[in-house]
């Protein structure tokens, strides 16, 4: 069975513009959720999504939206880049809606200049 | 809400020797806790979860894990560690009922030393 699969794996992007991550869960998982990674904030909650409907909202502004489509494939975009975007953005899925087992993907590496 | 403190940044102990890596939680509720690992330049991985049930939780790569409600406190452990386990952990909480996001601790990087 495929693991969670996020790309790009790297990215480095300018302040200002706009960037679009995208993942696609285990077979068969239909919650995604997504993470931000920063050494000095850690790991923090941004959005799951559970069929096509967003769950739960972590505390980010506006800039940061996703979705997830009907195969449960799910994308995060940015917009109006800051230098303090740069993070890794770590995605995650499970089976169900019930608290249990991520399954994290190895991440996308964002680098804002 | 809830939050979850992971005591020690950085822990440095030798090959073959126990370790504990220590976690505390707030909630006001009852909660699920977690354990993730993070390897270099990887995602992470679940070594083990509290839900229900017995305290002491056995996870993989031979860790173990206390769950004490009176002390609000998840410790994890390992009786004789080895170089491949240095890595960062991560203590998480999930509140139960509606909420499903976890909440993560700050992180321990175990260093393990020939």
């Amino acid at each position: 069975k495929a693991g969670v699969t996020q790309t790009p794996r790297y990215l480095i992007k300018t302040r200002g513009q706009q960037v679009t991550l995208s993942c696609s869960p285990i077979s068969g998982h239909r919650s995604v959720s997504w993470y931000q990674q920063t050494p000095g904030q850690g790991l923090q909650f941004l959005f799951e999504y559970f069929s096509e409907t967003q769950r739960n909202k972590g505390n980010f502004p506006g800039r940061f939206s996703g979705r997830q489509f009907s195969n449960s494939r799910s994308e995060m975009n940015v917009s109006t880049l800051e230098l303090g975007d740069s993070a890794l953005y770590l995605c995650a899925s499970r089976s169900g809606t019930q608290p249990g087992e991520l399954f994290f993907g190895e991440g996308s590496r964002l680098t804002v200049l | 809400a809830q939050s979850v403190t992971q005591l020690d940044s950085q822990v440095p102990v030798f090959e073959e020797a126990p370790v504990e890596l220590r976690c505390n939680y707030s909630s006001s509720v009852s909660v699920y806790l977690f354990w993730y690992v993070q390897y270099p330049n990887q995602g992470l991985q679940l070594l083990l979860k509290y839900l229900s049930g017995s305290t002491l939780v056995k996870g993989i790569n031979g860790f173990e894990a206390e769950f004490n409600k009176s002390q609000t406190s998840f410790h994890l452990r390992k009786p004789s560690v080895h170089i491949s386990d240095t890595a960062e952990y991560f203590c998480a909480v999930s509140v139960g009922g509606s909420a499903r996001q976890l909440t993560f601790g700050s992180g321990t990087q175990l260093t393990v030393l020939p």
